[in-house]
């Protein structure tokens, strides 16, 4: 079974553009969290989709969106990049066949540079 | 205080030593408790996950949960050069309802070098 995929792995934006990450979830897997991770903070929860419907969101600004799509897939978007939105962004797909569990399983993330 | 806590580190062992990786939560809400393996340059790995008070082995790997002192803790037993890596701690309430959706709290890691 392929795991998860992003793209694009890597991005260079200058500050004040905005950027579109996308995330393909394990076939079958319904439910996406997006994850910010830098090296002061670690990694930080941004939000969770499920059957297109954002249910959870971390503390970050609205400059950072989701959306998830009929087939899963989400993407999410940063608007007004700020020099401070450097960082390894990662989704995770999770089954939830079981909910208790929440094993999310981690795509290889998009290394994004903001000059 | 932090949600998750993990020791400091880095932690250096011997190669064929066991590693001992620690980590407190605060919220005592928190039912499941993963750890992943990150290498440098890539992305978080699944390692092992533990929802009952007591031991859990998988391997060369032993999780322990004890939710009464909120501590949660990885053994590595034979350690390997290539086990070396930032090993990070991880817990959800899993409260349906709740604000705990898809969310996982994650400890600043644990940074392990085994060397031969």
């Amino acid at each position: 079974k392929a795991g998860v995929t992003q793209t694009p792995r890597y991005l260079i934006k200058t500050r004040g553009q905005q950027v579109t990450l996308s995330c393909s979830p394990i076939s079958g897997h319904r439910s996406v969290s997006w994850y910010q991770q830098t090296p002061g903070q670690g990694l930080q929860f941004l939000f969770e989709y499920f059957s297109e419907t954002q249910r959870n969101k971390g503390n970050f600004p609205g400059r950072f969106s989701g959306r998830q799509f009929s087939n899963s897939r989400s993407e999410m978007n940063v608007s007004t990049l700020e020099l401070g939105d450097s960082a390894l962004y990662l989704c995770a797909s999770s089954s939830i066949l079981d909910p208790f569990y929440n094993e999310q399983f981690f795509g290889p993330g998009t290394r994004l540079t903001v000059l | 205080q932090k949600e998750v806590e993990q020791n400091s580190g880095p932690l250096s062992v011997p190669e064929g030593a066991i590693a001992s990786l620690n980590c407190t939560y605060s919220d005592r809400g928190s039912q499941s408790f993963f750890w992943y393996r990150q290498y440098s340059g890539k992305s978080p790995e699944l390692i092992m996950f533990i929802y009952s008070n007591g031991d859990k082995e998988d391997g060369r790997f032993t999780a322990q949960l004890n939710k009464a002192s909120q501590y949660v803790s990885l053994l590595i037993r034979d350690s390997q050069p290539s086990d070396s890596a930032t090993y990070l701690c991880a817990v959800n309430r899993n409260i349906a309802g709740g604000t705990s959706y898809g969310k996982l709290t994650f400890g600043q890691g644990t940074i392990l070098t085994v060397h031969p």
